[in-house]
C-alpha cells in the first residue's frame, strides 16, 4: 500500500534562505511522485513530478526535488525563498501500475519571514 | 485549455439537506477524480471515472454520496442528508489516459459548510 509522510506540518524560513520540505513515501512498486502547491482557497497546482527518468527533477518557480530510492525520499528544495512561496505544499505518490489513485501527504505549510 | 472548473465555489447548507456539486474537466481529459480535503489535511481520494465509467470508490464514500459522469464529460457529486462531518473542501481533478505520469490537474474546489 502506498503512503506519504511529510515531516513537519509547518516550516518557517527567512526570505532568501534555503527551503527544504521533507517527504518520505512507501510504495510496493516503482512510484510516480509529485509535489503540489496550494494557495489559500485555491486548488492544487503541480510544482514538479518524478516519473522514473532523471532523479533530480526541476519544477516551476525555482523548485526542485531529488528522488532517492535507498532513502524512499523525495524532498523539495529551493535555494532562495521568496515571500510569494508562502503556501501549503503537498507531496503525493501514485503507483506505476496503470493505477490512478494518488495518495497525498498531510501537507507542510511554508512561512516566509521578511 | 481553460482548466478544471467547479461550481459552486462555496455552499452553506443545513444538516439534513441534499447538495450537488459540479465539475467540468479539461476538455480532452477522459479521467476525472473527486477528492475531499479537510482543514490541515491533504486531499483524500473519493472516487474516479474513466470516461463515463466509475471505476473505484473509496470507503470514505458512504451511501449518502453518489457521483455521476453521464456523458463522460462533466461530473456531479451529490451528498444526501448532509452531516456536519461532511464540511470540507471537495476537489475535482482530471487527467489524460495517455499521460503515463498520471499527472492530475485540479479545480479550485467547492467549500461545503454544513450548519
Amino acid at each position: 500500500a502506498q503512503s506519504v509522510t511529510q515531516l513537519g506540518s509547518h516550516v518557517s524560513v527567512s526570505e532568501g534562505a534555503l527551503v527544504l520540505l521533507r517527504c518520505n513515501y512507501s510504495s510496493s512498486v516503482p512510484p510516480y511522485l509529485f509535489w503540489y502547491v496550494q494557495y489559500p482557497n485555491q486548488g492544487l497546482q503541480l510544482l514538479l513530478k518524478y516519473t522514473s527518468a532523471a532523479t533530480l527533477v526541476k519544477g516551476i518557480n525555482g523548485f526542485e526535488a531529488e528522488f532517492k530510492k535507498s532513502e524512499t525520499s523525495f524532498h523539495l528544495t529551493k535555494p532562495s525563498a521568496h515571500m510569494s512561496d508562502a503556501a501549503e505544499y503537498f507531496c503525493a505518490v501514485s503507483e506505476n501500475t496503470g493505477g490512478f489513485k494518488t495518495i497525498f501527504g498531510a501537507g507542510t505549510r511554508l512561512f516566509v519571514k521578511a | 485549455d481553460t482548466g478544471v472548473s467547479q461550481d459552486p465555489r462555496h455552499k452553506i447548507t443545513k444538516r439534513g439537506q441534499n447538495v450537488t456539486f459540479r465539475c467540468d474537466p479539461i476538455s480532452e481529459h477522459n479521467r476525472l477524480y473527486w477528492y475531499r480535503q479537510t482543514l490541515g489535511q491533504g486531499p483524500e481520494f473519493l472516487t474516479y471515472f474513466q470516461n463515463e465509467a466509475q471505476l473505484e470508490k473509496s470507503r470514505l464514500l458512504s451511501d449518502r454520496f453518489s457521483a455521476e459522469r453521464p456523458k463522460g464529460s462533466f461530473s456531479t457529486l451529490e451528498i444526501q442528508r448532509t452531516e456536519q462531518g461532511d464540511s470540507a473542501m471537495y476537489l475535482c481533478a482530471s487527467s489524460r489516459e495517455a499521460m503515463s505520469s498520471y499527472e492530475q490537474y485540479f479545480g479550485p474546489g467547492t467549500r461545503l459548510t454544513v450548519t
